[in-house]
């Protein structure tokens, strides 16, 4: 059973300061996903990662994807206190035998504080 | 072109009643998905849907819950007898085929009371 494992899962952070969101994931993986959740809100796609070493920016966010390492990152710099949401990492892991839905993390609750 | 839409928002129902919660793709997609969030979860998957066809249903409970995608109208999850454990938000995000990224509606929060 893939299993997606996301930390931390909170984190409250000052404004300006730069920090990273770590998701590692049990199986082998066909895509890795980033979304952000506002409260009470739908999921907001960030970033589709497809093969190893990508690497995606979208202004202050970056995130990274090492297949061996069965390990994506979401680095965030200078964080501002827009950015105060919960982010999800996801994987797609059908090729490999996986359900047909993406398997989510717990989630990451960002706080940013002025 | 709108996005995914479901409806309702909200829904409540007594211990008992049946919840149906729909969701009308985007325009030329017919893959749906469904997933439902717990409070202060991550997503689960519950089922995947072609037009008239349930793909995989390995997320969702065999009882009292299933879910159709017919050939004309909404994606339709049925949820029989509900208990106090489906309150939830139900997601459901649809794609035009499965290797292209699904996009999410806004969600249906269901309350059991």
């Amino acid at each position: 059973e893939l299993k997606v494992e996301q930390n931390p899962l909170f984190l409250s952070m000052q404004e300006g300061k730069n920090y990273t969101i770590y998701c590692n994931y049990s199986t082998t993986s066909d895509r890795l996903y980033w979304y952000r959740q506002d409260p009470g809100k739908s999921l907001e796609s960030l970033f589709v990662l497809l093969s190893n070493g990508a690497v995606k920016q979208e202004g202050r966010l970056m995130a990274s994807l090492d297949t061996k390492a069965r390990l994506s990152t979401l680095h965030i710099t200078a964080a501002v206190h827009d950015l105060s949401a919960t982010y999800f990492c996801a994987v797609d892991s059908r090729s490999g035998g996986g359900a047909d839905g993406l398997t989510f993390g717990k989630g990451t609750h960002l706080i940013i504080q002025p | 072109n709108a996005g995914v839409m479901q409806n309702p928002r909200h829904l409540v129902r007594r211990r008992g009643q049946e919840a149906r919660l729909r969701c009308s793709p985007m325009k030329g997609h017919s893959h749906v998905y469904w997933y439902r969030q717990l409070p202060e979860e991550g997503l689960k998957f519950m089922v995947y849907l072609q037009k008239e066809n349930i793909i995989d249903e390995s997320g969702m409970p065999k009882e009292r819950f299933s879910a159709e995608f017919p050939k004309e109208g909404p994606s339709i999850l049925r949820i029989q007898q509900v208990v106090r454990g489906d309150s939830a938000a139900y997601f459901c995000a649809s794609s035009p085929s499965e290797v292209i990224e699904a996009f999410f509606g806004q969600g249906t929060r269901l309350t059991v009371v």
